[in-house]
């Protein structure tokens, strides 16, 4: 399948601060990526949608200025957290549509990012 | 309603045997229905997909879509305690993104050795 990543793995930082989030699609274009953020032994829920070139889509109940998306390029969108609280502390997936085969797009996720705010 | 339902467990079953996950969705627009593993601490993994009704085998796994009951389940054949894991299942639905998921919330197996 196609390879999604993202950096960093792990990031613990201190209550105020701002960290962001790569992903990366490495072995095709992406035009869409989406977010997601995933609590301890809960399923996953989708925060944004990030569009190459254009502004993200958030869901509803996710704060835009919160949570900055930016999709500058075809293989990459970054997320960053910004003024982060320990609330925020969360495990961060990126995902991406890729073509797999005959006329169908399959998602793929990268790897996570788990956040620990101080 | 949930726009995705699967039974959260936890599934227990003996190394060996036939893990079935079940998985109902709502809306009968939809399209294509994924089965997804994810391991604790890490991200999902695309194991199955399944467009049209009826079975898909890959290995071990075969998924079943019944889009009449809106019903779509996987099958795993000879259970091994690396199968342990939660299983998601996803569904393309017809409206808003053309391309967003939505996920059910996941049910836990446990293959016991």
């Amino acid at each position: 399948g196609a390879v999604v990543s993202q950096h960093p793995s792990r990031v613990i930082c201190k209550s105020g601060t701002s960290v962001k989030i790569e992903c990366r699609s490495l072995d095709f274009q992406a035009t869409t990526m989406f977010w997601y953020r995933q609590f301890p032994k809960q399923s996953l829920m989708l925060m944004a949608t990030s569009n190459e070139g254009s502004k993200a889509t958030y869901e509803q109940g996710v704060e835009k200025d919160k949570f900055l998306i930016n999709h500058a390029s075809l293989t990459l969108s970054t997320l960053t957290v910004t003024s982060a609280h320990p609330e925020d502390s969360s495990f961060y997936i990126c995902s991406a549509f890729a073509r797999t085969g005959g006329n169908y797009n399959e998602q793929f996720f990268g790897p996570g990012t788990r956040l620990t705010v101080l | 309603q949930k726009e995705v339902e699967q039974n959260s467990g936890p599934l227990s079953v003996p190394e060996g045997a036939i893990a079935s996950l079940n998985c109902t969705y709502s809306d009968r627009g939809s399209q294509s229905f994924f089965w997804y593993r994810q391991y604790s601490g890490k991200s999902p993994e695309l194991i199955m997909s399944i467009y049209s009704n009826g079975d898909k085998e890959d290995g071990r796994f075969t998924a079943q879509l019944n889009k009449a009951s809106q019903y779509v389940s996987l099958l795993i054949r000879d259970s091994q305690p690396s199968d342990s894991a939660t299983y998601l299942c996803a569904v393309q639905l017809s409206s808003g993104s053309a391309r967003q998921l939505t996920f059910g919330s996941g049910t836990q197996l446990t293959v016991l050795p």
